[in-house]
């Protein structure tokens, strides 16, 4: 069974910009969610879903926003990008929610000059 | 609210050394407890698991015991390799949702 598949693994960006990240969960896991990975702050939840519906979100300002499309695929979308959000991107699924294993995707390195 | 905290290192061992990495957590209720380990350019991998007070999670000679009057989830082997250099985390999740809390990671380095 494939794992947990994310595009672009990495991309630069400049500050102002937009980008949307990918996430494909393995196969019949219905909950995504996703974390962002810095050297500062650790690792951080952003928000999850599960059923196309978002059922938490992390202390993040409102240019992080996320969806999940009815095949369970996800995508992160961050505007107005700040050098701050350079950072690794993680993206996790899991068959169902509460407290069940999640398995990560590699991940999407982000840079913002 | 929740939290973990972790001994984050770096730490620097040798080849077969006995190897723990202490984690304590601040929840109400019951978390079920995790540790995630992330090799050099990789995401992370769940390295073992528990549920519930006194259960233990073992994988790849790795154990860790959910002990709930200490608030502790230790995790230990008894003999390390060069192989198990990376770095782990420690983490819970609760109340019916897929929020991972995670402490600040522990860098391991193993030499042969």
């Amino acid at each position: 069974k494939a794992g947990v598949t994310q595009t672009p693994r990495y991309l630069i960006k400049t500050r102002g910009q937009q980008v949307t990240l990918s996430c494909s969960p393995i196969s019949g896991h219905r909950s995504v969610s996703w974390y962002q990975q810095t050297p500062g702050q650790g690792l951080q939840f952003l928000f999850e879903y599960f059923s196309e519906t978002q059922r938490n979100k992390g202390n993040f300002p409102g240019r992080f926003s996320g969806r999940q499309f009815s095949n369970s695929r996800s995508e992160m979308n961050v505007s107005t990008l700040e050098l701050g959000d350079s950072a690794l991107y993680l993206c996790a699924s899991s068959l169902k929610v509460g407290g069940d294993e999640q398995y990560f995707g590699p991940g999407t390195r982000l840079t913002v000059t | 609210g929740n939290s973990v905290t972790q001994m984050e290192g770096p730490v620097t061992l040798s080849e077969e050394a006995f190897l723990t990495i202490n984690c304590t957590y601040t929840a109400t209720g019951y978390p079920s407890l995790f540790w995630y380990v992330q090799y050099p350019g990789e995401g992370l991998q769940l390295l073992l698991k528990a549920t519930k007070a006194d259960d233990k999670g073992s994988n790849k000679g790795f154990e860790a015991t959910y002990r709930k009057e200490t608030t502790s989830f230790h995790l230990e082997k008894g003999s390390v390799q060069v192989s198990d250099s990376a770095v782990y985390f420690c983490a819970l999740v609760q109340g019916g949702s897929e929020k991972l809390v995670f402490g600040k990671g522990m860098k391991l380095t193993v030499n042969p």
